[in-house]
């Protein structure tokens, strides 16, 4: 399967900044990326369907200018959580679409806002 | 729309027991798939299994096996022997449809099992 990595695996951050979380599939080109968060004892939420070249697609209840999606290229997809809050902390997870069937998870990046 | 509902949110067996997770889903379409994922505590997801809504044989992997029942929308998982190395959070999952944008997954809640020593 495909190999994803995301990058910071774990972030602090002050409320009011950004944070920047990226998601590169290592040895598959993905023009579909998918962006999930997960709260604690929850399961996965998809937030965002992020498409390579094109605007991302986002589901209803989430704010597409507080995440900012970029998809870059093939291999890249940036998650930007802008002017974080508290209730933005959360458990982020990318995935890569291979193959039109499965998903392949990155290993998730921990946000905590302070 | 699509549902899939995990009924048992925790489990605990001893090392060596079987293990059942169940896993229903809905969906008024009539090409799908089923996954399952296991979530470590490391928080990575790994994938475990794909069904298709046109294949019901049951499958068999190792110590892992799984029942597929298209009449009762059931698509449950078990661990037959299971190890402490078991223990992690499971989710099962939905996808419709063959092509286009509909290929997001709809998860369940997830089964949060711990096999004890």
């Amino acid at each position: 399967g495909a190999v994803v990595s995301q990058h910071p695996s774990r972030v602090i951050c002050k409320s009011g900044t950004s944070v920047k979380i990226e998601c590169r599939s290592l040895d598959f080109q993905a023009t579909t990326m998918f962006w999930y968060r997960q709260f604690p004892k929850q399961s996965l939420m998809l937030m965002a369907t992020s498409n390579e070249g094109s605007k991302a697609t986002y589901e209803q209840g989430v704010e597409k200018d507080k995440f900012l999606i970029n998809h870059a290229s093939l291999t890249l997809s940036t998650l930007t959580v802008t002017s974080a809050h508290p209730e933005d902390s959360s458990f982020y997870i990318c995935s890569v679409l291979a193959g039109g069937h499965e998903q392949y998870f990155g290993p998730g990046t921990r946000l905590t806002v302070t | 729309a699509q549902k899939v509902t995990q009924a048992q949110t925790e489990i605990s067996v001893v090392e060596k027991e079987d293990v059942t997770l169940d896993c229903v889903y809905e969906t008024r379409d009539t090409t799908y798939y089923l996954f399952w994922y296991k979530q470590p505590p490391s928080g990575e997801l790994v994938f475990l299994i794909r069904r298709n809504s046109f294949d019901e044989q049951n499958e068999i992997s190792g110590r892992y096996s799984w029942n597929f029942q298209k009449s009762t929308s059931s698509f449950n998982f078990t661990i037959t022997a299971s190890q402490v190395v078991d223990s992690a959070v499971y989710f099962c999952a939905l996808r419709v449809g063959a092509s286009g944008s509909a290929r997001q997954l709809t998860f369940g809640s997830g089964t949060q099992l711990t096999v004890l020593p």
